[in-house]
């Protein structure tokens, strides 16, 4: 079975652009959060949608927003990009989104550099 | 602010060793516990996990103990690898707020042969 997807791998912005960030998750998962890591941290959370409505929301900016697609794909967008905002974005995926914790499982990330 | 303190942030283990790493949070609402394996350059791993109605969990060469009145846990890696060598990151996530979890600053571990 396939794992999280995420594309693109790998992105170059320039400060002030705008970025778009693409997930799908595993089969049968109706729950994705997006997470920020930058080089030597551990994953911030930023957002989580289920069932196409957003569930949760990290400590980020307004200029991050998100949305979830009816087959449960994610899109994360960043607005105004800033040098602060390079770093890995990883895309869970989870079977359910509310109430008890379920397990997440973590895409390879797209690795986003703001020059 | 930190939520869930990790440490050591680096650990060398010789190669047959028992690699412990521990985490100890604040937020008492905190009721599921996971531990992830990350590789250079790769999404993290689940690994285990464990909820607070139990104070241990094995699953292989992999045990997490847990004491909730002393809101730590830790992962031990019996028989250590050098394939076991990653950044080790433990979690935590609150009740009722479904996915979102606050992770530790990690710990990178170092299995030398």
């Amino acid at each position: 079975d396939a794992g999280v997807t995420q594309s693109p791998t790998h992105l170059i912005k320039t400060r002030g652009q705008q970025v778009t960030l693409r997930c799908s998750p595993i089969s049968g998962h109706k729950s994705v959060s997006w997470y920020q890591q930058v080089l030597g941290q551990g994953p911030q959370f930023i957002f989580q949608y289920y069932e196409k409505e957003e569930r949760g929301r990290g400590n980020f900016p307004d200029r991050f927003s998100a949305r979830q697609f009816p087959n449960y794909s994610s899109e994360l967008n960043v607005n105004a990009l800033l040098l602060g905002d390079s770093a890995l974005y990883l895309c869970a995926s989870s079977f359910s989104g509310g109430g008890i914790s379920y397990e997440q499982y973590f895409g390879p990330g797209t690795r986003l550099t703001v020059t | 602010q930190q939520q869930v303190k990790q440490s050591p942030q680096s650990l060398i283990v010789q190669k047959g060793g028992i690699s412990i790493i521990n985490c100890a949070y604040e937020n008492t609402a905190f009721d599921y516990f996971p531990w992830y394996q990350q590789f250079p350059g790769k999404g993290p791993a689940l690994l285990i996990a464990i909820r607070p109605d139990v104070s241990e969990k094995k699953e292989g060469r992999f045990t997490i103990s847990f004491n909730k009145s002393a809101k730590q846990f830790s992962l031990h890696i019996m028989d250590s690898q050098p394939g076991d060598s990653a950044t080790y990151f433990c979690a935590a996530s609150p009740h009722n707020a479904g996915n979102m979890l606050t992770f530790g600053g990690g710990t990178r571990l170092m299995v030398k042969p």
